[in-house]
């Protein structure tokens, strides 16, 4: 069974800093990769999401992510937070065909100013 | 603001009761997903409908149940309820099955007392 892993519950950095939230997968097939963030009290939002092509795939407020096939990887990259960038953030595979979600269990970011 | 809605936005309940979340999905979405979010188990997958007919089960106990309706509107019914059922319920929607984005609703906080 395919499964997630994000290494960090929580990463805490500075306003202005670069950050890095790390996502691993482990899965035998193909898959599609999601980064997903949910602000508090509210619902998640998709960030960005690699299907196939490049591997670097750009997203929303900044963010990016590189799928590495042979690392089984797809973190997460911003090269200057903002506190608006404070919430939780969710990697997630959806194995090709099985038309479900896994997430991981989440990685909480801090933006101290 | 998603498009999708879920209500009621909290439920507080008794161990042993019955209750039934809904969801609407945005416009023009023909697949609605669940999800369980709790500390202990994190985001968790329960079921995907599409266009009326189940297409996907994950983690779905058996005392929950769920349906997309034809005006493709879904419940999800918890019945015989625990205090560990105490949690935040997503609904989500795609335009179809597959590796499109889904589009979370706010959520429905149960406490189960």
């Amino acid at each position: 069974a395919q499964s997630v892993t994000q290494l960090d519950s929580q990463v805490p950095v500075f306003e202005e800093a670069p950050v890095e939230l790390r996502c691993n997968y482990s899965s035998s097939v193909s898959v599609y990769l999601f980064w997903y963030v949910q602000y508090p009290n509210q619902g998640l939002q998709l960030l960005l999401k690699y299907l196939s092509g490049s591997t670097l795939v750009k997203g929303i407020n900044g963010f990016e992510a590189e799928f590495n096939k042979s690392q089984t990887s797809f973190h997460l990259r911003k090269p200057s937070v903002h506190i608006s960038d404070t919430a939780e953030y969710f990697c997630a595979v959806d194995v090709q065909g099985a038309q479900k979600l896994v997430f991981g269990q989440g990685t909480r970011l801090t933006i101290n100013p | 603001d998603s498009g999708v809605t879920q209500t009621p936005k909290h439920l507080i309940t008794a161990t042993g009761q019955r209750v039934t979340l809904r969801c609407s999905p945005r416009s023009g979405d023909l697949s609605v997903y669940w999800y369980q979010q709790s500390l202990d188990q994190g985001l968790q997958f329960l079921i995907q409908y599409y266009n009326g007919e189940e297409r996907a089960k994950g983690n779905i106990l058996e005392r929950f149940s769920a349906q997309q309706f034809p005006d493709l509107h879904s419940e999800l019914n918890l019945s015989s309820l625990e205090l560990g059922d105490s949690a935040l319920y997503f609904c989500a929607s795609s335009v179809s099955p597959g590796p499109y984005e889904q589009y979370f609703g706010p959520g429905t906080r149960l406490t189960v007392t």
